[in-house]
């Protein structure tokens, strides 16, 4: 059974840093690309970013690149999001979701985690 | 790049067929078959209904249907029951080597 389960999350002042976990089972982990999906209260999702299978390509929406990081650890079956200058406008429940990809390209998510909500107030 | 659009709301009595739509424009929906709808109830993870516009994943009922014409897809549910209650989210992949979602739209099964 596929399982992500999320962790990391909590409340951070404004231009402050947070680092979210995904914790991957039930799959070969460094056969998918991964994703970070985030959904801000009572509104609807939002890609923020991918990573390839072997962390050697990136993509990030317009809104986090250059203050979002993604990562990975093939050998710890982990994905990481490293979030730095957070804004108001950044608090959300941030899914991590495998990807599905066709010529290279990710296409749509097949499984998502529980989420970890992220606060950025003062 | 604008979300793609779907009606806020839409609502059917058990038994019933609804459909909900999801517009977007020649560089998402329009232009590529790689549109997918999501159940969401509240407080948990979505769920992949459809994929590659029409395809359900194992295990996914067949009252769920997805189709597309143009730049706008739909997603059908027929013989609507309870449990379908949620919210549902349509993506689709772009000319920006991107995904986007629409809206979504709360289905009320009254």
């Amino acid at each position: 059974e596929v399982q992500l389960v999320e962790s990391g999350g909590g409340l951070v002042q404004p231009g402050g840093s947070l680092r979210l976990s995904c914790a991957a089972s039930g799959f070969i982990f460094s056969s998918y690309w991964m994703s970070w999906v985030r959904q801000a209260p009572g509104k609807g999702l939002e890609w923020v970013a991918n990573i390839k299978r072997d962390g050697s390509e990136k993509n990030y929406v317009d809104s986090v690149r250059g203050r979002f990081t993604i990562a990975r650890d093939n050998a710890k079956k982990s994905l990481y999001l490293q979030m730095n200058s957070l804004r108001a406008d950044d608090t959300a429940v941030y899914y991590c979701a495998r990807a599905v990809t066709t010529f290279g390209v990710v296409i749509q998510f097949d499984f998502w985690g529980q989420g970890t909500p992220v606060t950025v107030s003062s | 790049q604008s979300a793609l659009t779907q009606p806020a709301s839409v609502s059917g009595s058990p038994g019933q067929s609804i459909t909900i739509s999801c517009t977007g424009t020649s560089s998402d929906v329009g232009g590529y078959n790689y549109v997918s709808w999501y159940q969401q109830h509240p407080g948990k993870a979505p769920k992949l209904m459809i994929y590659d516009v029409s395809d359900r994943p194992s295990g996914i009922s067949s009252r769920f249907s997805g189709s597309k014409s143009g730049s706008t897809a739909s997603l059908t549910i027929s013989g609507l029951q309870a449990e379908d209650e949620a919210d549902y989210y349509c993506s689709s992949y772009t000319s920006s080597n991107t995904v986007i979602f629409g809206g979504g739209t709360k289905l009320t099964v009254l």
